[in-house]
């Protein structure tokens, strides 16, 4: 399997312009996140899915930010409008079951820097 | 906020000597994951402990969990500049959905 793949690695885009992600998940695996990470605030949860549905979407920092999963092989998180506090490395994960006893399987990310 | 937040923030040492990297969490949980992140790259999982375990061996790794600290510790043994990058502990509250979540990691340079 190719793990999970995430695409654009890198993003560069100006303020007030609309920026999606994109993530496919490893095949089989029943939930996907949706991470952001920053120097100043480490690793945060922003949503996850299980079985193509979100289940918790308290992370996302506002309404500016949506997450979609049309399928169990693709998900996309979109930011509109950009601003560039959200210059951040955004990763998807996936794992095949949600008891902790399953791991995480992270994409490479996708830096974004909104200028 | 983060349940798991990992000490020191920073550590550095010469190849060959041994690391120790700790977290600390907040609520009950049913087990800890240690994750790598190399420089520019994904996360990786090293290793899991459950909440009955006191200690856990993976080749050069060496993980202890103190509930009632409600803390773990990461040592990596003999340790090589291949093994500079952060380390992260993951966790999840018992008696629920595990929703893994982070601290913000240690940052680990092993000089050769």
């Amino acid at each position: 399997d190719a793990g999970v793949i995430q695409s654009p690695r890198h993003e560069v885009t100006e303020m007030g312009q609309e920026v999606t992600l994109r993530c496919k998940p490893i095949s089989g695996h029943d939930y996907l996140f949706w991470y952001r990470q920053t120097m100043m605030r480490g690793l945060e949860l922003l949503i996850y899915f299980n079985n193509n549905v979100p289940i918790d979407d308290s992370g996302m920092p506002e309404d500016r930010f949506s997450a979609k999963m049309p399928n169990a092989s693709f998900s996309t998180l979109k930011i509109q409008p950009s601003e560039p506090r959200d210059s951040a490395v955004y990763f998807c994960a996936s794992s095949i079951v949600l008891s902790g006893t399953g791991e995480l399987f992270f994409g490479e990310g996708s830096r974004l820097t909104v200028l | 906020s983060q349940q798991g937040e990992e000490d020191p923030q920073a550590l550095s040492i010469q190849e060959g000597e041994n690391a120790t990297m700790n977290c600390s969490y907040k609520t009950s949980i049913n087990n800890l994951q240690w994750y790598r992140q190399n420089s520019g790259r994904g996360l990786v999982h090293l290793i899991l402990i459950r909440s009955n375990e006191r200690e856990k061996h993976s080749g050069r790794l060496r993980v202890t969990l103190d509930t009632s600290k409600k803390s773990s510790s990461l040592l990596i043994t003999a340790s090589r500049a291949a093994d500079t990058a952060s380390y992260f502990c993951a966790t999840g509250k018992a008696g629920g959905s595990y929703i893994p979540t982070f601290g913000r990691g240690t940052s680990l340079i092993v000089h050769p």
